[in-house]
Protein backbone atom coordinates (compact mmCIF):
# COMPACT_ATOMS: atom_id res chain seq x y z
CA UNK A 1 0.00 0.00 0.00
CA UNK A 2 2.95 2.30 -0.66
CA UNK A 3 2.55 3.59 3.05
CA UNK A 4 -0.33 5.46 2.62
CA UNK A 5 -3.36 6.00 4.89
CA UNK A 6 -6.34 8.28 4.75
CA UNK A 7 -8.75 9.68 7.31
CA UNK A 8 -11.45 9.65 7.83
CA UNK A 9 -12.29 6.47 6.09
CA UNK A 10 -15.97 6.95 6.70
CA UNK A 11 -17.37 10.63 7.13
CA UNK A 12 -20.93 12.12 6.71
CA UNK A 13 -21.81 15.63 7.05
CA UNK A 14 -24.50 18.47 6.28
CA UNK A 15 -24.69 20.15 3.28
CA UNK A 16 -22.50 23.73 3.55
CA UNK A 17 -20.39 22.40 6.35
CA UNK A 18 -16.68 22.18 5.87
CA UNK A 19 -14.58 18.81 5.54
CA UNK A 20 -10.90 18.23 5.82
CA UNK A 21 -9.72 15.13 4.25
CA UNK A 22 -6.44 14.17 5.28
CA UNK A 23 -3.80 11.51 3.30
CA UNK A 24 -0.61 10.52 5.38
CA UNK A 25 2.18 9.16 3.84
CA UNK A 26 5.51 7.51 5.33
CA UNK A 27 7.77 7.46 3.03
CA UNK A 28 8.73 10.99 1.89
CA UNK A 29 7.30 10.63 -1.62
CA UNK A 30 7.01 14.35 -3.54
CA UNK A 31 4.08 13.69 -5.66
CA UNK A 32 0.71 13.00 -4.28
CA UNK A 33 -2.87 13.30 -5.85
CA UNK A 34 -6.61 13.59 -4.95
CA UNK A 35 -9.12 11.39 -7.03
CA UNK A 36 -13.02 11.61 -6.44
CA UNK A 37 -14.40 8.25 -8.09
CA UNK A 38 -18.24 8.03 -8.65
CA UNK A 39 -20.82 5.38 -9.70
CA UNK A 40 -19.82 4.83 -13.89
CA UNK A 41 -17.26 6.67 -13.97
CA UNK A 42 -13.46 6.30 -13.69
CA UNK A 43 -11.31 8.26 -11.29
CA UNK A 44 -10.94 12.10 -11.50
CA UNK A 45 -8.25 14.00 -10.63
CA UNK A 46 -9.33 16.69 -8.01
CA UNK A 47 -5.62 18.28 -7.04
CA UNK A 48 -2.35 17.22 -7.14
CA UNK A 49 0.86 18.04 -5.43
CA UNK A 50 4.84 17.84 -6.58
CA UNK A 51 6.31 18.93 -3.21
CA UNK A 52 5.33 20.95 -0.61
CA UNK A 53 3.68 24.30 -0.69
CA UNK A 54 3.00 23.10 -4.72
CA UNK A 55 0.17 21.79 -6.19
CA UNK A 56 -2.05 22.93 -9.18
CA UNK A 57 -5.50 21.69 -10.35
CA UNK A 58 -6.77 18.73 -12.16
CA UNK A 59 -9.73 17.98 -13.84
CA UNK A 60 -12.77 18.86 -11.17
CA UNK A 61 -11.08 21.08 -8.82
CA UNK A 62 -14.13 23.36 -8.29
CA UNK A 63 -15.33 23.30 -4.65
CA UNK A 64 -11.85 21.91 -3.58
CA UNK A 65 -8.72 23.38 -2.15
CA UNK A 66 -5.51 21.87 -0.90
CA UNK A 67 -2.62 22.09 1.20
CA UNK A 68 0.66 20.43 1.82
CA UNK A 69 2.48 21.80 4.70
CA UNK A 70 5.01 19.02 4.99
CA UNK A 71 5.94 16.20 2.61
CA UNK A 72 3.93 13.45 4.31
CA UNK A 73 0.06 15.31 4.63
CA UNK A 74 -1.71 16.08 1.89
CA UNK A 75 -5.07 17.47 3.00
CA UNK A 76 -7.95 17.93 1.02
CA UNK A 77 -11.02 20.74 2.20
CA UNK A 78 -15.02 20.95 0.93
CA UNK A 79 -14.99 24.27 1.58
CA UNK A 80 -18.75 24.14 1.70
CA UNK A 81 -19.53 20.37 1.03
CA UNK A 82 -22.68 20.06 -1.38
CA UNK A 83 -24.62 17.07 -2.37
CA UNK A 84 -22.37 16.49 -5.32
CA UNK A 85 -19.49 15.92 -3.46
CA UNK A 86 -20.76 12.67 -2.22
CA UNK A 87 -18.63 10.52 -3.47
CA UNK A 88 -15.82 8.57 -2.77
CA UNK A 89 -11.89 9.80 -2.29
CA UNK A 90 -8.87 8.10 -2.94
CA UNK A 91 -5.73 9.71 -2.75
CA UNK A 92 -2.23 8.34 -4.34
CA UNK A 93 1.24 9.12 -4.54
CA UNK A 94 4.26 8.55 -7.43
CA UNK A 95 7.13 7.71 -6.18
CA UNK A 96 9.82 10.08 -5.66
CA UNK A 97 11.63 11.61 -2.72
CA UNK A 98 11.16 15.39 -2.37
CA UNK A 99 13.63 16.96 -5.21
CA UNK A 100 13.09 14.48 -8.01
CA UNK A 101 10.33 13.41 -10.86
CA UNK A 102 8.99 10.65 -10.18
CA UNK A 103 11.20 7.60 -10.53
CA UNK A 104 8.36 5.86 -12.48
CA UNK A 105 4.95 7.32 -13.72
CA UNK A 106 2.71 4.35 -11.78
CA UNK A 107 0.80 6.01 -9.08
CA UNK A 108 -0.31 3.90 -5.70
CA UNK A 109 -3.69 4.34 -4.06
CA UNK A 110 -4.67 4.92 -0.67
CA UNK A 111 -7.49 2.68 0.57
CA UNK A 112 -9.96 5.54 0.14
CA UNK A 113 -12.78 7.42 2.17
CA UNK A 114 -16.26 7.50 2.10
CA UNK A 115 -18.24 10.94 2.06
CA UNK A 116 -21.77 11.30 2.16
CA UNK A 117 -23.11 14.96 1.81
CA UNK A 118 -26.59 15.29 3.07
CA UNK B 1 -11.36 16.44 -25.53
CA UNK B 2 -8.83 13.51 -24.82
CA UNK B 3 -10.13 11.16 -23.21
CA UNK B 4 -10.12 7.59 -22.34
CA UNK B 5 -12.88 4.69 -22.59
CA UNK B 6 -13.70 1.19 -22.51
CA UNK B 7 -15.53 -0.70 -24.52
CA UNK B 8 -17.49 -3.13 -22.59
CA UNK B 9 -18.78 -2.05 -19.09
CA UNK B 10 -19.25 -5.51 -18.06
CA UNK B 11 -17.46 -8.85 -18.74
CA UNK B 12 -18.68 -12.27 -17.87
CA UNK B 13 -16.32 -15.84 -18.39
CA UNK B 14 -15.90 -18.54 -16.94
CA UNK B 15 -13.32 -20.00 -14.75
CA UNK B 16 -10.50 -21.19 -16.36
CA UNK B 17 -11.39 -19.33 -19.52
CA UNK B 18 -8.95 -16.44 -21.16
CA UNK B 19 -10.18 -12.29 -20.15
CA UNK B 20 -9.77 -9.90 -22.75
CA UNK B 21 -10.50 -6.25 -21.67
CA UNK B 22 -10.26 -3.66 -23.94
CA UNK B 23 -9.69 0.39 -23.78
CA UNK B 24 -9.85 3.00 -25.93
CA UNK B 25 -7.97 6.19 -25.95
CA UNK B 26 -7.65 9.45 -27.75
CA UNK B 27 -4.84 10.98 -26.60
CA UNK B 28 -2.30 10.04 -29.20
CA UNK B 29 0.33 11.89 -27.42
CA UNK B 30 -0.19 9.94 -24.39
CA UNK B 31 3.03 7.75 -23.88
CA UNK B 32 2.12 5.66 -21.16
CA UNK B 33 -0.86 3.30 -20.03
CA UNK B 34 -1.61 1.36 -16.73
CA UNK B 35 -3.94 -0.92 -15.98
CA UNK B 36 -5.67 -0.95 -12.49
CA UNK B 37 -7.36 -3.52 -10.66
CA UNK B 38 -10.34 -2.24 -7.78
CA UNK B 39 -11.63 -5.03 -5.48
CA UNK B 40 -15.12 -3.64 -4.31
CA UNK B 41 -14.05 -1.47 -1.21
CA UNK B 42 -10.55 -1.11 -2.10
CA UNK B 43 -8.11 0.91 -3.66
CA UNK B 44 -7.15 0.72 -7.09
CA UNK B 45 -4.23 -1.51 -7.50
CA UNK B 46 -1.56 -1.08 -10.33
CA UNK B 47 -1.70 -4.52 -12.59
CA UNK B 48 1.13 -3.90 -15.41
CA UNK B 49 1.88 -0.95 -17.26
CA UNK B 50 3.38 -0.34 -21.03
CA UNK B 51 5.14 2.79 -23.31
CA UNK B 52 4.13 3.29 -26.42
CA UNK B 53 7.54 2.64 -27.80
CA UNK B 54 5.96 -0.85 -26.96
CA UNK B 55 3.52 -3.31 -28.25
CA UNK B 56 3.36 -5.95 -25.68
CA UNK B 57 3.84 -6.59 -22.19
CA UNK B 58 3.41 -9.66 -20.28
CA UNK B 59 3.41 -10.28 -16.68
CA UNK B 60 2.19 -12.86 -14.50
CA UNK B 61 -0.69 -14.44 -15.84
CA UNK B 62 -1.19 -10.99 -17.64
CA UNK B 63 -0.81 -9.08 -21.04
CA UNK B 64 -1.38 -5.96 -22.53
CA UNK B 65 -0.91 -5.12 -25.87
CA UNK B 66 -1.15 -1.44 -27.58
CA UNK B 67 -1.84 -0.66 -30.82
CA UNK B 68 -0.79 2.42 -31.24
CA UNK B 69 -2.17 2.84 -34.92
CA UNK B 70 -5.90 2.54 -33.67
CA UNK B 71 -5.40 3.85 -30.31
CA UNK B 72 -6.45 0.72 -28.83
CA UNK B 73 -5.14 -1.04 -25.51
CA UNK B 74 -5.61 -4.48 -24.09
CA UNK B 75 -5.79 -6.40 -20.89
CA UNK B 76 -5.91 -10.24 -21.48
CA UNK B 77 -5.74 -12.56 -18.15
CA UNK B 78 -4.76 -16.11 -18.42
CA UNK B 79 -6.77 -18.72 -17.00
CA UNK B 80 -9.38 -16.13 -15.30
CA UNK B 81 -9.75 -16.87 -11.00
CA UNK B 82 -12.52 -16.48 -8.62
CA UNK B 83 -10.06 -13.71 -7.38
CA UNK B 84 -9.69 -11.94 -10.83
CA UNK B 85 -13.50 -10.71 -10.43
CA UNK B 86 -13.23 -6.86 -10.03
CA UNK B 87 -13.53 -3.51 -12.05
CA UNK B 88 -10.01 -2.76 -14.15
CA UNK B 89 -9.50 0.64 -15.17
CA UNK B 90 -7.03 1.96 -18.07
CA UNK B 91 -5.20 4.70 -17.52
CA UNK B 92 -3.07 6.93 -19.68
CA UNK B 93 -0.30 9.24 -18.69
CA UNK B 94 -0.82 13.10 -19.89
CA UNK B 95 2.83 14.29 -20.65
CA UNK B 96 3.92 17.19 -18.33
CA UNK B 97 6.06 16.77 -15.58
CA UNK B 98 3.31 16.05 -12.88
CA UNK B 99 2.69 12.75 -14.37
CA UNK B 100 -1.02 12.94 -14.21
CA UNK B 101 -3.04 10.30 -15.21
CA UNK B 102 -6.58 10.12 -17.36
CA UNK B 103 -8.53 6.78 -16.65
CA UNK B 104 -11.23 5.43 -18.14
CA UNK B 105 -14.75 4.41 -16.81
CA UNK B 106 -13.56 0.80 -15.79
CA UNK B 107 -15.34 -2.58 -17.10
CA UNK B 108 -16.07 -5.17 -14.42
CA UNK B 109 -15.33 -8.60 -14.42
CA UNK B 110 -16.89 -11.28 -13.27
CA UNK B 111 -15.75 -14.83 -13.14
CA UNK B 112 -18.69 -17.43 -13.16
CA UNK B 113 -17.75 -20.75 -11.03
Amino acid sequence: DAGITQSPRHKVTETGTPVTLRCHQTENHRYMYWYRQDPGHGLRLIHYSYGVKDTDKGEVSDGYSVSRSKTEDFLLTLESATSSQTSVYFCAISFGTSGSLPTTNEQFFGPGTRLTVL
Amino acid sequence: GESVGLHLPTLSVQEGDNSIINCAYSNSASDYFIWYKQESGKGPQFIIDIRSNMDKRQGQRVTVLLNKTVKHLSLQIAATQPGDSAVYFCAENKEDSSYKLIFGSGTRLLVRP
